[in-house]
């Protein structure tokens, strides 16, 4: 079964550059690791996804080195509303043809004034 | 507004009642699923119905039972309910069953069994 680890929290101030990275020794290796935000009483809300080096959307960056054991979630420039608890989502090896994605635990981001 | 909708948002109930709990999706995705969040805020799939068949069945009480009589529907009904039933239940969508593009998610349901 895939383990995944997040740090617990983090805090950050405006106008920062944030990193969170997700530990993931053992995926499968034909899925995509994919990144999630979650605001409270809300659902999570898809923010970028990638299956090796390097990819950009218009709200981050996400890195995954070639071994695949770990990826980095890059947010440029923090503002407030970024204040929310970021989760990784990667494939279980065991998981079958049909596949079985897991998520990690979340990290907690706060974004301060 | 494309979405994936489930009603209601709120459920309080007595322990031993059934209930349900509905999902609609409008994104013309093949996949749909079924999460629940505990207290610690931690996300676990119950299931996924790719295309009207069961892909994916964790390790869940035969007491949750979905229903899809659509592409577009994916309903879970709860038998017996338990308080330790009690969480928020996210319903989602993707692309495929491998959740390439990213997975849609509900709102929520608050469920809270007394």
């Amino acid at each position: 079964l895939a383990k995944t680890t997040q740090p617990i929290s983090m805090d950050s101030y405006e106008g920062q550059e944030v990193n969170i990275t997700c530990s993931h020794n053992n995926i499968a290796t034909n899925d995509y690791i994919t990144w999630y935000q979650q605001f409270p009483s809300q659902g999570p809300r898809f923010i970028i996804q990638g299956y090796k080096t390097k990819v950009t959307n218009e709200v981050a960056s996400l890195f995954i080195p070639a071994d695949r054991k770990s990826s980095t979630l890059s947010l440029p420039r923090v503002s407030l509303s970024d204040t929310a608890v970021y989760y990784c989502l990667v494939g279980d090896p065991d998981g079958g043809s049909q596949g079985n994605l897991i998520f990690g635990k979340g990290t907690k981001l706060s974004v301060k004034p | 507004d494309t979405a994936v909708s489930q009603t209601p948002k709120y459920l309080v109930t007595q322990m031993g009642n059934d209930k349900s709990i509905k999902c609609e999706q409008n994104l013309g995705h093949d996949t749909m699923y079924w999460y629940k969040q505990d207290s610690k805020k931690f996300l676990k799939i119950m299931f996924s119905y790719n295309n009207k068949e069961l892909i994916i069945n964790e390790t869940v009480p035969n007491r949750f039972s979905p229903k899809s009589p659509d592409k577009a529907h994916l309903n879970l009904h709860i038998n017996s309910l338990e308080l330790g039933d009690s969480a928020v239940y996210f319903c989602a969508s993707s692309q495929d069953y491998k959740g390439y593009g990213g997975y849609t998610f509900g709102s929520g349901t608050r469920l809270t069994v007394v």
